[in-house]
């Protein structure tokens, strides 16, 4: 059951902002929302988590709707490195059973 | 710190054999899960182990089974291959018990059946 809407892909070019969204409209209250991404020939890296707050870290920056329904995940200046799958998860803490669909395909051109 | 370190990187077997994968998570860490990746079906969890106990486990058959040594390390194992099983293994490991945040993924296994 897919509990996460992505596109399935999206080109941004280097050095600028991208901003990939994701749906979740049947987030439980006590979900959170995980992005990780996944390089190819690598495992998924975790990127970022939040719950109802809006989260920055090093990596990214994560905004989440007032009504949770959706979230944006932000990369603020995208580099070549940064071209990966992008998987937006909604998954209660201490729920290993995680699933991830198919994501959403980042091109980062030069 | 080292990461987690999956062995082997690539494997080739043939249905009807069996195969272990193996999975040494960062040093620290208690709980290793793993999962099953392929184009069509995405990551799927396969089960998880904290302590040398299996706690968790997800929909698939008894073919798939798994342990954990005492020293964190773990092994799955799949008995009588089938073509479907053909998909990049991964496992991951984690530091905190009940309510973890990060999932530490190795580079998986890359299993190919014929």
């Amino acid at each position: 059951d897919a509990k996460t809407t992505q596109p399935p892909s999206m080109d941004c070019a280097e050095g600028r902002a991208a901003n990939l969204p994701c749906n979740h409209s049947t987030i439980s209250g006590n979900e959170y929302v995980y992005w990780y991404r996944q390089i190819h020939s690598q495992g998924p890296q975790y990127i970022i988590h939040g719950l109802k707050n809006n989260e920055t870290n090093e990596m990214a920056s994560l905004i989440i709707t007032e009504d949770r329904k959706s979230s944006t995940l932000i990369l603020p200046h995208a580099t070549l490195r940064d071209t990966a799958v992008y998987y937006c998860i909604v998954r209660a803490n201490n729920d290993y059973k995680l699933s991830f669909g198919a994501g959403t395909t980042v091109t980062v051109r030069a | 710190k080292a990461g987690v370190t999956q062995t082997p990187r690539y494997l080739i077997k043939t249905r009807g054999q069996q195969v272990t994968l193996s999975c040494s998570p960062i040093s620290g860490h208690r709980s290793v899960s793993w999962y099953q990746q392929t184009p069509g079906q995405g990551l799927q969890f396969l089960f998880e182990y904290f302590s040398e106990t299996q706690r968790n486990k997800g929909n698939f058959p008894g073919r798939f089974s798994g342990r954990q040594f005492s020293n964190s390390r773990s092994e799955m194992n799949v008995s009588t291959l089938e073509l479907g099983d053909s998909a990049l293994y991964l496992c991951a490991s984690s530091s905190t018990t009940g309510g973890f945040e990060k999932l530490f993924f190795g580079s998986g296994t890359q299993l190919s059946v014929l």
